[in-house]
């Protein structure tokens, strides 16, 4: 069945960087990409970004854009979410998703990771 | 940006009781409109894809309408099980995607 496996929690300082990882089985990413998202303690989800099929691309989000980086190694099935500069803000259970075909559905998710920026 | 705004903000219910909640975009996004069940400490399920279509294996009591800007999401049957906090998403503007800031039902 499908499954999405995400690393464990992080604490950072501000102005470092994160990297989560999110191991797929169940199918492979060469046949569906994952988008990634988050959301910020007691707040709603909000979209980082994700494979464009139309332009073979991944898009950022505006508002990450210059921070964040996603990539897929096809080899193990694992994708990857680079964010950088971290700030308080960034605090947030960061989340990866299949989507349903070339449709921004998400459909099956990762179980989140927790992600804290503190001094 | 597509704005999604999703009311109420929060809902008290009691077991039986039919739930409604409303999600309204911005402009008009077709019927590209999900809805998603959250529960604490876990991730978001998908219930309803495109405005209506029940996702396979969740219960016939949840229900989706609507096109355009303005679109409904009903429990029928209120059970236990369903206190949780529910979300539109819309993708419109694939590939991106944006969200209503939720719906937190509990009992009554």
């Amino acid at each position: 069945q499908v499954q999405l496996v995400q690393s464990g929690a992080e604490v950072k300082k501000p102005g470092a960087s994160v990297k989560v990882s999110c191991k797929v089985s169940g199918y492979t990413l060469t046949e569906v990409s994952v988008h990634w998202l988050r959301q910020a303690p007691g707040k709603g989800l909000e979209w980082m970004g994700g494979y464009d099929p139309e332009d073979s691309e991944i898009i950022y989000a505006q508002k990450f854009q210059g921070r964040v980086t996603m990539t897929e190694d096809s080899s193990t099935d694992t994708a990857y979410m680079h964010l950088t500069s971290l700030k308080s803000e960034d605090t947030a259970v960061y989340y990866c998703a299949r989507v349903r075909g070339d449709l921004p559905i998400p459909d099956f998710w990762g179980q989140g990771t927790l992600v804290t920026v503190s001094s | 940006d597509i704005q999604m705004t999703q009311s109420p903000s929060s809902l008290s219910a009691s077991v039986g009781d039919r739930v409604t909640i409303t999600c309204q975009a911005s402009q008009d996004i077709n019927n590209y409109l999900n809805w998603y069940q959250q529960k604490p400490g876990k991730a978001p399920k998908l219930l309803i894809y495109d405005a209506s279509n029940l996702e396979a294996g969740v219960p016939s009591r949840f229900s989706g309408s609507g096109s355009g800007t303005y679109f409904t999401f009903t429990i029928s049957s209120l059970q236990p099980e369903d206190i949780a906090t529910y979300y539109c998403q819309q993708y419109d503007n694939r590939p991106s995607m944006t969200f209503g800031q939720g719906t937190r039902l509990d009992n009554k």
